[in-house]
């Protein structure tokens, strides 16, 4: 049963701290979008890579985050320094992309307190 | 760009009861439909889709969705909720934007089964 795991889970840290969050997609899937969940704002689209590179970031504060995919199994999303506000659930998803009528898998999310 | 609005943010409903939760979508010239759940501190996953063809989809656990194009409209129904339905339910609209596969997600609407 393939599925796109995350990590960590779970992640509490001080503000100002790098923080790193994984992903592994479905192999075989050549799209990974990153999203930040929050009460306020919904599910918000931070960045997304075809084919390992990136297609766009605008949804992400440029400042502070960074999002890469080292390889096709994995890609990470970092945050440095972390701010209070940056507290939220980040899903990851991943697609085979065989064009807009494909299924988003998502991750189970990490999700990140800033204290 | 595709914007989705979920008109309802909470919709409480008795067990074995009917529910439709509402989603409309800026017009376009096509467009692909997804109602995705979300469990509690889970990930979202796919409910069903409206890609072509007939406008009635159906999905799983028993949800179907109607797609009705003078009206912008894909609202979900099923005909008899079970309390394992309480969830966080997404409409989602995608179209092909560079190439690639970019969906736009509503705020959610978060469905309530009491017993």
């Amino acid at each position: 049963d393939a599925r796109v795991t995350q990590t960590p889970r779970h992640k509490v840290t001080e503000m100002g701290q790098e923080v790193t969050m994984r992903c592994q997609p479905i192999l075989g899937h050549n799209t990974v979008f990153w999203y930040r969940q929050t009460m306020m704002q919904g599910l918000e689209l931070l960045a997304y890579f075809r084919n390992r590179a990136p297609l766009d970031d605008s949804g992400m504060p440029k400042d502070r985050f960074s999002a890469e995919m080292p390889d096709a199994t994995l890609a990470t999303l970092k945050i440095q320094p972390s701010e209070p506000r940056d507290s939220a659930v980040y899903f990851c998803a991943s697609v085979r992309d065989r064009g807009s009528t494909d299924t988003q898998y998502f991750g189970p999310g990490t999700r990140l307190t800033v204290l | 760009a595709q914007s989705v609005t979920q008109l309802d943010s909470q919709v409480p409903v008795f067990e074995e009861a009917p529910v439709e939760l509402r989603c409309n979508y800026s017009s376009s010239v096509s467009v692909y439909l997804f109602w995705y759940v979300q469990y509690p501190n889970q990930g979202l996953q796919l409910l069903l889709k409206y890609l072509s063809g007939s406008t009635l989809v159906k999905g799983i656990n028993g949800f179907e969705a109607e797609f009705n194009k003078s009206q912008t409209s894909f609202h979900l129904r099923k005909p008899s909720v079970h309390i394992s339905d309480t969830a966080e339910y997404f409409c989602a609209v995608s179209d092909k934007t560079g190439g690639s596969y970019i969906p736009t997600f509503g705020r959610g609407t978060s469905l309530i089964v009491h017993p």
